[in-house]
């Protein structure tokens, strides 16, 4: 049963780069599936970031890309997001996902909390 | 892409019916049998419901049910139940040039 979890900093200074990394386990990540990344601001929707494939192909959400980079180590089974030029809009809960083949995502890690501050 | 539209809020008593809609575009929605449910509890990661428009996955009741028509899918849940209550998305593929997948702004359940 493969498990998601997210890592990295909680507090993250503006202008500063978000970055996180989720760790894959129970199965690999070299698998037929993409890898993404969603957020949720406090009290608010989900919204898709982006994905990535175990050969290093991304998609991204068009109003992030500019400051998007989601990379893969698949020695060490895991997947890392990195957001730039973050501002207090980018405060969220981040989770990783696995996405299959028709574009849902299951199963989801359980999330970190990104607050962007002074 | 536009965030799919679900309304704020919708409510039902234990054992009667709910239906939750998610209205897209012929982009997304109208344009794809691509669409996800995802239910989420207070402080939880959210889990999916339904895929693929109206497949369920393994383990979940079949008192949840999807359904599109044009535009619009619907979420329904019959029989409700107490710990249904919660917040629930709905999700739909929305590029076949930038591959991007749109999520709704979220309705909550109240169980009465």
């Amino acid at each position: 049963q493969v498990q998601l979890q997210e890592s990295g900093p909680g507090l993250v200074k503006p202008s500063g780069t978000l970055s996180l990394t989720c760790a894959v386990s129970g199965g690999s990540i070299s698998s037929s599936n993409w890898w993404s990344w969603i957020r949720q601001p406090p009290g608010k929707g989900l919204e898709w970031i982006g994905e990535i494939y175990h050969s290093g192909s991304t998609n991204y959400n068009p109003s992030l890309k500019s400051r998007v980079t989601i990379s893969v180590d698949k020695s060490k089974n895991q997947f890392s997001l990195k957001l730039s030029s973050v501002t207090a809009a980018d405060t969220a809960v981040y989770y990783c996902a696995r996405k299959r083949g028709s574009h849902w995502f299951d199963p989801w890690g359980q999330g970190t909390l990104v607050t962007v501050s002074s | 892409q536009s965030a799919l539209t679900q309304p704020r809020s919708v409510s039902g008593s234990p054992g009667q019916s709910v239906t939750i809609s998610c209205t897209g575009t012929s982009s997304d929605v109208g344009g794809y049998n691509y669409v996800s449910w995802y239910q989420q509890h207070p402080g939880k990661a959210p889990k999916l419901m339904i895929y693929d428009v109206s497949k369920r996955p393994s383990g979940v009741p079949d008192r949840f049910s999807g359904s599109k028509s044009g535009n619009t899918a619907s979420l329904t849940i019959s029989g409700l139940q107490a710990e249904d209550e919660a917040d629930y998305y709905c999700c739909s593929y929305a590029g076949s040039y930038t591959f991007e997948v749109v999520f709704g702004g979220g309705t909550k359940l109240t169980v009465l």
